[in-house]
């Protein structure tokens, strides 16, 4: 079973830093491309960073280019978003989640949709 | 302001049918980037729901059925159950000279009267 489960969300005063962690089990995470996607109290969802398998490809959302950095460990199952210079904005459930894959007879390759999420940890950055 | 806009809210009484609609435009559906769906029940993670336009998922049940014409796409629920009644949104790719990135609709509340 596919479980992709969030911990090191928290509040923080604005300005400052938090490390969220993804722990995976259930699937071979070093062949899957990874996503944070973030949802702020009341609002819709918000596509904020993404990893290839092998972190080769990086890509981060306008709203966090420059302050969040998105990383994974293959040898621990896990990914990170190392979020900087939090602003009141950033307040939201960050999800961690897993890109598709499509694998023709020689090859995979990610999809752009999420098949699986985690249940979300919760960020708030107040004074 | 969602790159794709979806009405806030639609309801229907159980057994009816209700359709959600995904507006965008020809740097993102019209462009030929397929559009998926989420469910998200209350206080719960979003849950893929129809991926590639109108694929859905092993265990999802066929009430649910999606399509995309032009720049838009559609949900479509069908026989309405009271466990329908959650946010719903749509999700596809856009790209533009200011870059590419994973979008989302702004969400769809369906309330089942």
């Amino acid at each position: 079973e596919v479980q992709l489960v969030e911990s090191g969300g928290g509040l923080v005063k604005p300005g400052g830093s938090l490390r969220l962690s993804c722990a995976a089990s259930g699937f071979t995470f070093s062949s899957y491309s990874m996503n944070w996607v973030r949802q702020a109290p009341g609002k819709g969802l918000e596509w904020v960073s993404s990893i290839s398998s092998s972190s080769s490809y990086i890509y981060y959302a306008d709203s966090v280019k420059g302050r969040f950095t998105i990383s994974r460990d293959n040898a621990k199952n896990s990914l990170y978003l190392q979020m900087n210079s939090l602003r009141a904005e950033d307040t939201a459930v960050y999800y961690c989640a897993r890109a598709a894959r499509y694998c023709s007879s020689t090859s995979c390759y990610p999809e752009d949709y999420f098949d699986y999420w985690g249940q979300g940890t919760l960020v708030t950055v107040s004074s | 302001q969602s790159v794709l806009t979806q009405p806030p809210s639609v309801s229907g009484a159980p057994g009816q049918r209700v359709t959600i609609s995904c507006t965008g435009s020809s740097s993102n559906i019209g462009a030929g980037y397929d559009v998926h769906w989420y469910q998200q029940l209350p206080g719960t993670a979003p849950k893929l729901l129809i991926y590639g336009n109108s694929n859905r998922p092993s265990g999802v049940p066929d009430r649910f059925s999606g399509s995309k014409s032009g720049t838009s796409a559609s949900l479509a629920i069908t026989g309405l159950q009271a466990e329908d009644e959650a946010d719903y949104y749509c999700q596809s790719y856009d790209s533009s000279l200011s870059g590419s990135r994973v979008v989302f609709g702004g969400g769809t509340k369906l309330t089942v009267l």
